[in-house]
């Protein structure tokens, strides 16, 4: 199994910061990385697939970035709906998410 | 509109067994690949299975081959995970979500969720 390894595991930044997150493979995956957002009692929501394309309906304020160990994900200008959990997710070999990164808002 | 409808979760007793639908409606169903995954209380996203989009290819997550079957049926526009010999540890939110195509994957369209409680 590869694992993924999100850093950190829980942030707490203001309106209009710009954010980052990071996901590390385990081996290399190429560009087979995606992330959700997932705000509580809801299902998760794509964001990024293929590590750098932005999901149609996505705020181009989230962007992706990384090719195969390290990837990250980018809140340009931090807005009070992006309070959520968000995770990776790696599509090389079979499918394994990473263990989360809860973002708050101060 | 697209739309994925999980339903079947309940409270079963360990060892028991229990069938999962997902109801697709809004797109081809026999062009996408399905998966399943569940949420365990507090916990993080945990992939479980996939089923292509001819059902000939079958994926499962280490914590549950051998135990559950995943299935499709495309005069119903239905998934399904048939779940045997079931453990506290398969306690969660079962999500099925569509694929969204390609070699890079990516789960584009994901129902509510349905729960399984597994307790004597």
């Amino acid at each position: 199994d590869i694992q993924l390894t999100q850093s950190p595991s829980s942030l707490s930044a203001s309106v209009g910061d710009r954010v980052t997150i990071t996901c590390r493979a385990g081996q290399s995956i190429s560009r087979f990385l995606n992330w959700y957002q997932q705000k509580p009692g809801t299902p998760p929501k794509l964001l990024i697939y293929a590590a750098s394309s932005l999901q149609s309906g996505v705020p181009s304020r989230f962007s992706g970035s990384g090719s195969g160990t390290d990837f990250t994900l980018t809140i340009s200008s931090l807005q009070p709906e992006d309070s959520a959990t968000y995770y990776c997710q790696q599509s090389y070999s079979l499918y394994t998410f990473g263990q989360g990164t809860k973002l708050e808002i101060k | 509109q697209v739309q994925l409808v999980e339903s079947g979760g309940g409270v079963v007793q360990p060892g028991r067994s229990l069938r999962l639908s997902c109801a697709a409606s809004g797109f081809t169903f026999s062009y996408y690949a399905l998966h399943w995954v569940r949420q365990a209380p507090g916990r993080g996203l945990e992939w479980v299975a996939l089923i292509s989009s001819d059902g000939f290819r079958k994926n499962y997550a280490d914590s549950v081959k051998g135990r559950f079957t995943i299935s499709r049926d495309t005069s119903k526009n239905t998934m399904f995970l048939q779940m045997s010999s079931l453990r506290a540890e398969d306690t969660a939110v079962y999500y099925c979500a569509r694929d969204i195509g390609g070699p890079e994957g990516g789960l584009d369209v994901w129902g509510q969720g349905t729960t399984v409680t597994v307790s004597s």
